[in-house]
C-alpha cells in the first residue's frame, strides 16, 4: 500500500490559510490522493481528492506536485471549527474494491 | 454529500454476548462497504471490505469468526461482534462507496463491553 507521511501537528491562526503537507513518494500512476478530516468522536468527513491536476471545491484546494510524490491541502480561511485531525490517504485499488488505509494524520489546531 | 448512517450510535453489552451494528447508505446504493475500528487517540484501522452478495475480505490480523460482516443488500451492511470482551470496546466506523467513487463515512458507533 502506498504510504503517506504527514506532520504530527500544526497550528494556524483563525482567518489565515492552513497549508497541510503530505508526502506519498511511492504512489502509483493510477492512485488517487484523498483528504478527510475527523473531528473528535465523529466519522471522517470527505474534503477533496485528486489524481494529477490541482483541485478546488467549496471546502479546500488540493495542490499535487508534478511528480505526484507530495501534495498540499489548503484551507483558505481557517476557522475554529476546522480544528480536527486531517488525513491524507492514497486510495488503494484492489480487485474487490478500492480501499482507504489511514495513517496517523495531522492534528490541526486553529487558534483565535 | 452522500449519507451513510450507523445504528446504534452507542451500545453497552455484557461480556460474552454478541452485538450487531448496522450501516446503511441512505441515498445511494453502495457496491462496497468498509468497516473500521478506532481506539482512543489512534487512527482508524481497516478491519474488512465487503461487497454486496459476497463474503467480506478481512485485513490481516482481524478474526473473521469474531467480527461477522454481512452485506446482504446494496444499502445495508452489518458488523456483529461475537462473544464480546472488554478489549473489543472501541469506536466502530463504516464507510460506503459506489464502484470506486468517493467513499463516505458513517457517524460511528461506540461499543462498550462490561
Amino acid at each position: 500500500d502506498a504510504k503517506t507521511t504527514q506532520p504530527t501537528s500544526m497550528d494556524c491562526a483563525e482567518g489565515r490559510a492552513a497549508n497541510l503537507p503530505c508526502n506519498h513518494s511511492t504512489i502509483s500512476g493510477n492512485e488517487y490522493v484523498y483528504w478527510y478530516r475527523q473531528i473528535h468522536s465523529q466519522g471522517p468527513q470527505y474534503i477533496i481528492h485528486g489524481l494529477k491536476n490541482n483541485e478546488t471545491n467549496e471546502m479546500a484546494s488540493l495542490i499535487i506536485t508534478e511528480d505526484r510524490k507530495s501534495s498540499t491541502l489548503i484551507l483558505p480561511h481557517a476557522t475554529l471549527r476546522d480544528t480536527a485531525v486531517y488525513y491524507c490517504i492514497v486510495r488503494v485499488h484492489m480487485e474487490y474494491g478500492n480501499k482507504l488505509v489511514f495513517g496517523a494524520g495531522t492534528i490541526l489546531r486553529v487558534k483565535s | 454529500g452522500a449519507v451513510v448512517s450507523q445504528h446504534p450510535s452507542w451500545v453497552i453489552c455484557k461480556s460474552g454476548t454478541s452485538v450487531k451494528i448496522e450501516c446503511r447508505s441512505l441515498d445511494f446504493q453502495a457496491t462496497t462497504m468498509f468497516w473500521y475500528r478506532q481506539f482512543p487517540k489512534q487512527s482508524l484501522m481497516l478491519m474488512a471490505t465487503s461487497n454486496e452478495g459476497s463474503k467480506a475480505t478481512y485485513e490481516q490480523g482481524v478474526e473473521k469468526d469474531k467480527f461477522l460482516i454481512n452485506h446482504a443488500s446494496l444499502t445495508l451492511s452489518t458488523l456483529t461482534v461475537t462473544s464480546a470482551h472488554p478489549e473489543d470496546s472501541s469506536f466502530y466506523i463504516c464507510s460506503a462507496s459506489i464502484f470506486g467513487n468517493t467513499i463516505y463515512f458513517g457517524e460511528g458507533s461506540w461499543l462498550t463491553v462490561v
